[in-house]
């Protein structure tokens, strides 16, 4: 067990420019999140898939954000045309439905975003 | 939809003494609870859970919580705190459905506990 693996941890970039995160999550783990925290605050949920579905978005996830998990393992957030206010920690976790473990959800050690 | 409210944003602690940082929540259905750690750029650790059966729960580092149903809370204790405990604690609930797993976790804002030698 490797844990949750995040990639970058850290990431600036400029406004108007795409980003791209990736998250590959405990192995056997069929469930993904995505969060997001800003300074001071708790995460706050983005989405979640099971398997390679995305099932729940929140409202936070504006168009300009997107997420895939298109085999079931590793998932990607990508973010179009960032704004300042996109900067913050986005967090991912994973979790084996229906397993042992079930309902508790693992954390990555999150990738930083700073846009100038 | 949930809720939690942590009450404290900061809490500072002498070292070797008590301390509890509280939780209280809101939901219309059942609901799982959780406290989280994040150490200083770090992701987050699960230090406990309560998913069911008996209301006092205990977790990692000398940590333990109470669910008390009647007043929606899940305060988090631990009779002696170390240097080593300093972080941010956040609680966490996600509410039960039919399905019998968990969706997004809801957290708090955190409360950041300060040990003081």
């Amino acid at each position: 067990d490797t844990g949750v693996s995040q990639d970058p941890r850290h990431k600036i970039t400029k406004r108007g420019q795409n980003v791209t995160f990736r998250c590959d999550p405990i192995s056997e783990h069929n469930r993904l999140y995505w969060y997001r925290q800003t300074l001071g605050q708790g995460p706050e949920f983005l989405t979640y898939f099971q398997n390679e579905a995305q099932l729940e978005k929140s409202r936070l996830l504006s168009d300009r954000f997107s997420a895939e998990r298109p085999k079931g393992s590793f998932s990607t957030l990508e973010i179009q045309r960032t704004e300042q206010g996109d900067s913050a920690m986005y967090l991912c976790a994973s979790s084996l439905l229906g397993g042992r473990a079930r309902e508790t959800q693992y954390f990555g050690p999150g990738t930083r975003l700073l846009v100038l | 939809a949930q809720s939690v409210t942590q009450l404290d944003s900061q809490v500072p602690v002498f070292e070797e003494a008590p301390v509890e940082l509280r939780c209280n929540y809101s939901s219309s259905v059942s609901v799982y609870l959780f406290w989280y750690v994040q150490y200083p750029n770090q992701g987050l650790q699960l230090l406990l859970k309560y998913l069911s059966g008996s209301t006092l729960v205990k977790g990692i580092n000398g940590f333990e919580a109470e669910f008390n149903k009647s007043q929606t809370s899940f305060h988090l204790r631990k009779p002696s705190v170390h240097i080593s405990d300093t972080a941010e604690y956040f609680c966490a609930v996600s509410e039960e459905y039919s399905g019998g797993g968990a969706d997004g976790l809801t957290f708090g804002k955190g409360t950041h506990l300060i040990i003081q030698p």
